[in-house]
């Protein structure tokens, strides 16, 4: 069955204080991982789209990397305002079936002043 | 741009009772699609269409019906509400083509007693 799991649940970090997430998918047929920023009441908001190993995107003090299995979401030197839930995503392609959007359940990060 | 909107915000149904959600874009998206989201879960998709007249069904269907009369408007109705289908609702818009960037509404959240 296609997964997609990320870690930790949930994150608490001090200002400044490096670290990752991490998302981790079993799928056959990946065409694409996305990360998502979602606001406690708000929908998410598409951050970076990945499709090959090895690619890598930047924003801010968000960098999203992919290999083979899984992605990260490194976040240098965060600060309170990258509070947040980030969803991974990934889009399969499976044979005999239609393209789907899969969805990991999220990772609740705070970042303490 | 107003992007996309749902209406309404909160819910509460009794059970058995039936509502409409409301979801409109304004970016002349020709994809637009409702997912539920849960504690727990990952964003799941009930419904999508690729435009107007063109509607297919996602993941968990049962107990939702969709139409699409116009490009900007894409209802999602709940027939007989039960429990099981309390949850935050979200609706979400796309350019064909670029499936990935997914736009969403800020959610309705439904109770149902």
């Amino acid at each position: 069955e296609d997964q997609v799991t990320q870690s930790p649940e949930a994150l608490r970090l001090q200002e400044g204080e490096s670290s990752s997430l991490n998302c981790s998918y079993t799928v056959s047929g990946l065409r694409g991982l996305f990360w998502y920023r979602q606001d406690p009441g708000k929908g998410p908001e598409f951050l970076f789209t990945l499709y090959s190993a090895g690619e890598e995107k930047e924003k801010e003090r968000l960098k999203a990397t992919l290999t083979k299995k899984e992605s990260f979401l490194h976040i240098t030197a965060p600060k309170p305002e990258d509070s947040a839930t980030y969803l991974c995503a990934v889009r399969l392609s499976p044979q005999g079936g239609s393209e789907k959007l899969v969805f990991g359940k999220g990772t609740k990060l705070t970042v303490n002043p | 741009n107003a992007g996309v909107t749902q209406t309404p915000k909160f819910q509460v149904l009794k059970t058995g009772q039936s509502m409409t959600l409301q979801c409109a874009q304004d970016m002349n998206h020709e994809y637009m699609s409702w997912y539920r989201q849960d504690p727990g879960m990952g964003l799941r998709l009930i419904h999508y269409s690729v435009g107007a007249g063109i509607t297919d069904q996602g993941e968990v269907p049962n107990g939702y019906n969709v139409s699409r009369s116009t490009t900007e408007d894409f209802p999602l109705r709940l027939l007989s509400a039960a429990p099981s289908q309390t949850s935050v609702y979200f609706c979400a818009s796309n350019r064909q083509g670029s499936s990935e960037k997914l736009f969403f509404g800020s959610g309705t959240q439904l109770s149902v007693l």
